[in-house]
């Protein structure tokens, strides 16, 4: 069974460009949630969704949304990217009710 | 709100000594529990869980850890440490069962360093 697939693995935006990350969950999941990993803040959860649908929102402005398809892959957007905003972005799938399964992360550096 | 303390930012540990990384977790209802380990620059892998019941769960890799409620505890151990388990660990408390990723909070994480 593949895992959870984050794509694409590294990337290099400009301070005021926006980014989109991809999360293809494992086959039969149905929750996907975001997290944020810095050095200095640690892993913060950004959102959960299920069933296309936003369940849970961490503490994050509003620059920071996502999405899910009818397939569970989900998208998660930042706008307007700020220095801060670069970080390690995982990616988490649980079948709702079973093991939360992570993938490798997406690298974002912001200049 | 949920939180997580891991007292250790850095342990430092021989081949083949044991183990204990300290979690401690502060939460308004019955906790769900993890450990998680990632190794440079990969995800997170998950090493155990505790929901209900048996207070010391099994995990993969020879990994345990022991729930106490009076102490808000939940601390990782090994008896005997390999040069593959150098990573961070990361103990977590969910508000979901059954490990789902909805809103884990995550403490700061352990790095442990293996000795040869």
């Amino acid at each position: 069974k593949a895992g959870v697939t984050q794509t694409p693995r590294y990337l290099i935006k400009t301070r005021g460009q926006q980014v989109t990350l991809s999360c293809s969950p494992i086959s039969g999941h149905r929750s996907v949630s975001w997290y944020q990993q810095t050095p200095g803040q640690g892993l913060q959860f950004l959102f959960e969704y299920f069933s296309e649908t936003q369940r849970n929102k961490g503490n994050f402005p509003g620059r920071f949304s996502g999405r899910q398809f009818s397939n569970s892959r989900s998208e998660m957007n930042v706008s307007t990217l700020e220095l801060g905003d670069s970080a390690l972005y995982l990616c988490a799938s649980s079948p709702d009710g079973g093991q939360a399964f992570f993938g490798q992360g997406t690298r974002l550096t912001v200049v | 709100a949920q939180s997580v303390t891991q007292p250790d930012i850095h342990i430092t540990v021989s081949e083949g000594a044991s183990l204990e990384l300290r979690c401690n977790y502060s939460y308004g209802a019955t906790p769900y529990l993890f450990w998680y380990v990632q190794s440079p620059g990969q995800g997170l892998q998950l090493l155990l869980k505790y929901f209900s019941g048996d207070t010391l769960v099994q995990g993969i890799k020879g990994f345990e850890a022991e729930f106490k409620r009076s102490q808000s505890s939940f601390n990782l151990r090994k008896p005997s440490v390999h040069w593959s388990d150098a990573a961070e660990y990361f103990c977590a408390v969910g508000a979901r069962s059954g490990g789902g990723a909805d809103g884990l909070t995550f403490g700061k994480g352990t790095h442990l360093i293996i000795q040869p």
